[in-house]
């Protein structure tokens, strides 16, 4: 069964706006939360992450927002632009090891 | 670029056969993990091998199997392949057991 959660599956935007994806999951021991980003034809690429000790994180346009007791994290791009339309997974990993397990990604897209 | 290569880059081959897809990870990086990404399972963790010990498996199905060389390089082997094998295969390093996994540029299997 899908381990983390995402949605939505599509994201349309306009630039300046803000896109906001989200992600849950169920298992407790996840530790690790990145995001990537990925555009067509290339690998996914680290955005962004955050460890569950604290519940948000900033880097430029690009925030985390995590809710431990909900089980739930999301994404926020502040001022969308389009260079940012690709697809953006969240992934989590266990503290018993690093395999990441994958939402099924959200493809955004930032029309000028 | 992440450092990390992988080739080939594509490769087309027909039901039943064999191919082997390869792996560099980032200088220094004693992790590597492979991923398969299809159009409907998503991102796929398949293994996870550290220092050349495998450390986790994933959805591996039995006719994969990978290996990390002393030179930390690793090896994809995919046989008797069928149709649904067609997709994008990932390498990911890591310096470490844990934490950020950065990703190569991915090998496009078509299996005809």
């Amino acid at each position: 069964q899908q381990q983390v959660k995402q949605s939505p599956q599509s994201l349309i935007v306009q630039k300046g706006g803000i896109s906001i994806i989200n992600c849950a999951y169920e298992n407790t021991a996840f530790d690790y939360f990145p995001w990537y980003q990925q555009f067509p034809g290339k690998g996914p690429a680290l955005l962004i992450a955050i460890r569950p000790d604290v519940s948000e994180k900033k880097e430029g346009r690009f925030t985390i927002s995590f809710n431990k007791s909900a089980k739930q994290f999301s994404l926020h791009i502040m001022d969308s632009q389009p260079g940012d339309s690709a697809t953006y997974f969240c992934a989590a990993a266990p503290n018993t090891g690093n395999q990441f397990y994958f939402g099924t990604g959200t493809s955004l897209t930032v029309i000028p | 670029d992440s450092g990390v290569t992988q080739t080939p880059k594509h490769l087309i081959t027909a039901t039943g056969q064999r191919v082997t897809l390869r792996c560099s990870p980032r200088s220094g990086d004693l992790s590597v993990y492979w991923y398969q990404q299809s159009l409907d399972q998503g991102l796929q963790f398949l293994i996870h091998y550290y220092n050349g010990e495998e450390r986790a498996k994933g959805n591996i199905l039995e006719r994969f199997s990978a290996q990390q060389f002393p030179d930390l390089h690793s090896e994809l082997n995919l046989s008797s392949l069928e149709l649904g094998d067609s997709a994008l295969y990932f390498c990911a390093s890591s310096p470490r057991r844990d934490g950020e996994q950065f990703f190569g540029p991915g090998t496009r299997l078509t299996v005809l």
